[in-house]
């Protein structure tokens, strides 16, 4: 079957500007998640969902930061008044349940600010 | 909090021989699960192994084993055989019973002919 995708590939943006990034979870996948690549900070997890709910959000790194997830299924993670510090290749996973189960990787999404 | 540390940055093996990857993590928890993620130049995170840390026994998938030494909190990664299409980054992570991977920094492994 399908695994998670994400989208754009890569994203330029100037500073100031909004951006939306996507993910499209594996098919009955119920958890998701949003992890941040960057060479300073390693990999950083950013926000969790269960179903539509996000029971924590402690890792999104400002309030110019945002995430949704409708339907049990599409993810959009929002960043808003983009900074340079906010380059960094964005990782979306999904796993059946959370917790214990494995989590399973998209591609990511460069995101390359000016 | 959790840590987990991959003490070598860069490590290069040539094809065919093995190559073992260190990995140590701290926690108070009892029950956890550890994981070596591979990730290639095109950036998809792939799962290589996963090990639960209630198992005593040593997780395998075909030329890729694990060292699990839960005293030591140690989780090395040992690939038989290379290939050259083992050539990746190698992250170690750790998850308690909640949902959040805590990375290692990553190893940079190449495979040379």
């Amino acid at each position: 079957g399908a695994g998670v995708s994400q989208s754009p590939s890569n994203k330029v943006t100037e500073k100031g500007k909004d951006v939306e990034l996507r993910c499209d979870p594996i098919s009955g996948h119920t958890a998701l998640y949003w992890y941040r690549q960057s060479l300073g900070q390693g990999l950083e997890f950013l926000i969790y969902f269960q179903g539509n709910s996000a029971p924590d959000k402690s890792g999104l790194p400002s309030d110019r930061f945002s995430a949704e997830r409708t339907g049990g299924s599409v993810s959009t993670l929002t960043i808003q008044r983009t900074q340079q510090e906010d380059s960094a290749v964005y990782l979306c996973a999904s796993s059946v349940g959370g917790g214990k189960d494995t989590q399973y990787f998209g591609p990511g999404t460069r995101l390359t600010v000016l | 909090a959790q840590t987990v540390t991959q003490s070598q940055p860069e490590m290069s093996v040539q094809e065919a021989e093995t190559v073992t990857l260190s990995c140590t993590y701290d926690t108070s928890e009892n029950n956890y699960y550890l994981f070596w993620y591979k990730q290639p130049p095109s950036r998809q995170m792939i799962l290589v192994i996963r090990q639960e840390a209630y198992k005593q026994q040593n997780a395998t998938e075909n030329r890729f084993s694990v060292n699990f030494q839960k005293a030591a909190k140690s989780f090395s990664l040992k690939i038989s055989d290379s290939q050259l299409g083992d050539t990746a980054m190698y992250f170690c992570a750790f998850s308690n019973s909640g949902y959040a991977l805590n990375f290692g920094k990553g190893t940079s492994l190449l495979v040379t002919p």
